[in-house]
């Protein structure tokens, strides 16, 4: 079957703790990306990644830091987390078109 | 640089009913068009793409979209609501190239079907 996977699925942390989202697809796809959804303001892209060694910054990279050491897996990681960066993200893995989607981490910053 | 716009926070209709739910974009070139559904606690569900061919598209769950190049929507229809299409919607673009390009969302809207 055809899944993006994250873990945790839910996290509460404390501000500066660092800490690593898994991510991890079993498609092939070379275009992997991470999402963070708040309320009133949609999805907005973080980090994504074209392909292996290759990440680039999306709409809001601030505080945040990423790899892709090898296809299938993307890992999202906060070095130093804050309030602001409680919200739930999302993974995604895309084809030629369609994009798939992780079942979210429900991240929250004390 | 590409947008989406969602002009709806919320949508209401009773079930039954026609429901539509409007999406309006801007990219430069040829568009690649989304709809995804989200469920509550859930993560994003694909529903339906346009990519080319049809201006009407046919999706999951009896979705239907129409591809409007000049008035460049997107429109999100179902012609009989069920109180389980509740849910947020997200309608995204990217566009055609030899390459990726990014997928962009709009704010979504909350579809509240009543009984």
């Amino acid at each position: 079957e055809a899944q993006v996977t994250q873990n945790p699925r839910y996290l509460i942390t404390v501000t500066g703790k660092k800490l690593t989202v898994t991510c991890s697809q079993n498609m092939n796809h070379e275009y992997m990306s991470w999402y963070r959804q708040d309320p009133g303001l949609g999805l907005r892209q973080i980090y994504y990644s074209m392909n292996v060694e290759v990440t680039d910054k999306g709409d809001v990279p601030e505080g945040y830091k990423v790899s892709r050491k090898e296809k299938r897996n993307f890992p999202l990681i906060l070095e130093s987390p804050s309030p602001n960066q409680t919200s739930l993200y999302f993974c995604a893995s895309r084809g030629r078109a369609e994009q798939y989607f992780g079942p979210g981490t429900r991240l929250t910053v004390t | 640089a590409q947008s989406v716009a969602q002009p709806e926070d919320q949508v209401n209709v009773a079930e039954g009913n026609p429901l539509t739910v409007k999406c309006t974009y801007s990219v430069s070139g040829n568009p690649y068009l989304f709809w995804y559904v989200q469920y509550p606690n859930r993560g994003l569900q694909f529903l339906l793409k346009y990519i080319t061919g049809d201006n009407l598209v046919k999706g999951s769950y009896g979705f239907e979209a129409e591809f409007n190049k000049s008035q460049t929507s997107f429109h999100l229809k179902k012609p009989s609501a069920l109180v389980s299409d509740s849910a947020l919607y997200f309608c995204a673009v990217s566009y055609m190239n030899s390459g990726y390009s990014t997928l962009t969302f709009g704010k979504g809207t909350m579809l509240l079907v009543s009984p």
